[in-house]
């Protein structure tokens, strides 16, 4: 199995802040690595997909990038509505696996 | 508009069996790869089971695999979970989930609908 090592688990930063998450595979995923946002009580929705590509309808200043086993997602100006637990996916092989998460909160 | 709706969780004794029911409506049910999905209390996303779009093939996660088997029926445009032999570490929320943005095999590349899930509790 793929072992997705996400990090940090949780973050606090202040509004504006440009907020990055690591997410390691433990083999070459090439680029099949999914970014989803969860907010409290909500189910998890897609913002990046096959690494680098914004979902659509997704706000700009979400972003991913990376390919191999090393990828990054980053919010370039975090706002308010971010609050949520960002989780990353690969879809390189079954069984499906995703990351730990990452808790974003507001400083 | 593409929507889910998850149904059929509910309180069950360990060792007892449920069928979870997931209703899709926007979109039709065999033109893509279905999943489920789960999330224990507190936890983390688990992937549990695939049925390919031309209902030809699944697969499972090994906590599943022999307990639970996916489904669905065309003419109702609905998918299935049935869940035997439960533990308490079933315990989830359960999401039905679409396949999407298809690589240029037609294989999808992520998870692009999700359910609103539906809660199954294994307790005596």
């Amino acid at each position: 199995d793929i072992q997705m090592t996400q990090s940090p688990s949780s973050l606090s930063a202040s509004v504006g802040d440009r907020v990055t998450i690591t997410c390691q595979a433990s083999q070459d995923i090439s680029n099949y690595l999914n970014w989803y946002q969860q907010k409290p009580g909500k189910a998890p929705k897609l913002l990046i997909y096959d690494a680098s590509n914004l979902e659509a309808g997704v706000p700009s200043r979400f972003s991913g990038s990376g390919s191999g086993t090393d990828f990054t997602f980053t919010i370039s100006s975090l706002q308010p509505e971010d609050v949520a637990t960002y989780y990353c996916q690969q879809f390189h092989n079954l069984p499906l696996t995703f990351g730990g998460g990452t808790k974003v909160e507001i400083k | 508009e593409v929507q889910l709706v998850e149904s059929g969780g509910v309180v069950v004794q360990p060792g007892g069996s449920l069928r979870l029911s997931c209703a899709a409506s926007g979109f039709t049910l065999d033109d893509y790869t279905m999943y489920w999905v789960r999330q224990g209390p507190g936890n983390g996303l688990e992937w549990v089971s695939v049925l390919s779009w031309d209902g030809g093939n699944t697969s499972y996660a090994d906590s599943v695999k022999g307990r639970f088997t996916i489904s669905r029926d065309n003419s109702k445009n609905s998918l299935y979970l049935e869940m035997n032999s439960l533990r308490s570490e079933d315990t989830a929320l359960y999401y039905c989930v679409k396949g999407g943005r298809e690589d240029i095999v037609g294989v999808p590349t992520a998870m692009d609908v999700w359910g609103q899930g539906t809660t199954v509790t294994v307790s005596s």
